[in-house]
Formats: C-alpha cells, sequence, structure tokens
C-alpha cells in the first residue's frame, strides 16, 4: 500500500526563482493538505485542495498557491522565492474531512 | 483561528521513566487532537489521536487525556525507551467546517538517556 509520495526529495534554488513541488496522495485518500516546517517549528498550514479546489488556505502570501489533478495528486507552486522560504515542505492526504492525516517525507527546499 | 502552545519545549527522561508533554488550544469549537512522533530527518507519524467526546485513549505505552473544560490535553509516554526519542508535535482541528486544518503545537524534543 504505497503511502504519500512527494518529490523531489531536496531542491536548491536561487532567490527570485520559481518552484513546483508534487505530491501523490495514499491510496483511497482525495485530500491533500500542504505544509511548511520551518526548521525546529511545528508545521504550519498553507492550503488543502479537495475535488480539485483549494479548500481553506493559511496565512500565506499569493505567492504560494496549488492544483490539484483529476486522480488526487498535488502541486504545490512558490514564486519569486525569498531565503525565508527555505523549509520542509509536507504533504499530508486524508480521505474527505477524514481525521487520518497520512504525511509524505517532504521536499526539503533550500533558497540562496 | 485556532491557536495551539506546546510544553515543554524539551524533555530529558532516564529509560524507564514517565514522560508528559501538555498542549493547551484556544477554540473551544476544535473536536479532534492528534499526536505525532517526528524522528530527525523523517516524517510526523500519527502515534495517538482521541476525539471531544472522549476524555482519555491508551495505546500500550502511550495515552491522551483531554480535559474540554480546561481546554488542554497531554501525551504520556510510560516506560520510555531510547527509540522514544523524537520530537513530538501536538495538534487541534479547527471546527468541521474548516475542512480538517490541523493547528500544530511548536514541539517537544524528547531525549530518553539509558
Amino acid at each position: 500500500d504505497a503511502g504519500v509520495t512527494q518529490s523531489p526529495t531536496h531542491l536548491i534554488k536561487t532567490r527570485g526563482q520559481q518552484v513546483t513541488l508534487r505530491c501523490s496522495p495514499k491510496s483511497g485518500h482525495d485530500t491533500v493538505s500542504w505544509y511548511q516546517q520551518a526548521l525546529g517549528q511545528g508545521p504550519q498550514f498553507i492550503f488543502q485542495y479537495y475535488e480539485e479546489e483549494e479548500r481553506q488556505r493559511g496565512n500565506f502570501p499569493d505567492r504560494f498557491s496549488g492544483h490539484q489533478f483529476p486522480n488526487y495528486s498535488s502541486e504545490l507552486n512558490v514564486n519569486a522565492l525569498l531565503l525565508g522560504d527555505s523549509a520542509l515542505y509536507l504533504c499530508a492526504s486524508s480521505f474527505g474531512q477524514g481525521t487520518g492525516y497520512t504525511f509524505g517525507s517532504g521536499t526539503r527546499l533550500t533558497v540562496v | 483561528g485556532e491557536n495551539v502552545e506546546q510544553h515543554p519545549s524539551t524533555l530529558s527522561v532516564q529509560e524507564g521513566d514517565s514522560a508528559v508533554i501538555k498542549c493547551t488550544y484556544s477554540d473551544s469549537a476544535s473536536n479532534y487532537f492528534p499526536w505525532y512522533k517526528q524522528e530527525l530527518g523523517k516524517r510526523p507519524q500519527l502515534i495517538i489521536d482521541i476525539r471531544s467526546n472522549v476524555g482519555e485513549k491508551k495505546d500500550q505505552r502511550i495515552a491522551v487525556t483531554l480535559n474540554k473544560t480546561a481546554k488542554h490535553f497531554s501525551l504520556h509516554i510510560t516506560e520510555t525507551q531510547p527509540e522514544d526519542s523524537a520530537v513530538y508535535f501536538c495538534a487541534a482541528r479547527e471546527p468541521p467546517d474548516s475542512w480538517g486544518k490541523l493547528q500544530f503545537g511548536a514541539g517537544t524534543q524528547v531525549v530518553v538517556t539509558p
């Protein structure tokens, strides 16, 4: 049973560039949430997708955008990267509003 | 929105002793409280959770208690082992109309010394 898969695992980008992170949810899950985890901190909610729509958004600027595809996979896009965007980006999947979050291993983004 | 505070930020215990981590939340309508364990460089993994209609839940050496009146919940680990060393996060799910958004605490670094 495949869990949540994220790609790439690591990424180094230059300030001002754009990045796309990808997530495939656990089999049977239809909801994808994205979190940013800075070093030494708890995950911070970015947004959540269900039925290809953004259902809720956290306190992140419009530079952060996303998409969900018909197969439930999702992308997180960040434009005009800042040094402060360096973090571990976690994708979590669940079924509907179900409580069973499963996290992926994350993408470590470093902005230089 | 929901705000979750977690204490302590670090916890050192001797192997075999108990560890307790406490969290408070702000929104009385929050109804689901999971705990995650994150080992260095790995994904957060759900270790136990509790719903607002339950006061206590146990799973082997791990237990969670919830006090809705005081708006706090705690993680209890008994007979700690070196493999319990990790960062533990509590979280609270905002009211049902918020599509399951989880608000996390800042984490507790637990170190179990042999």
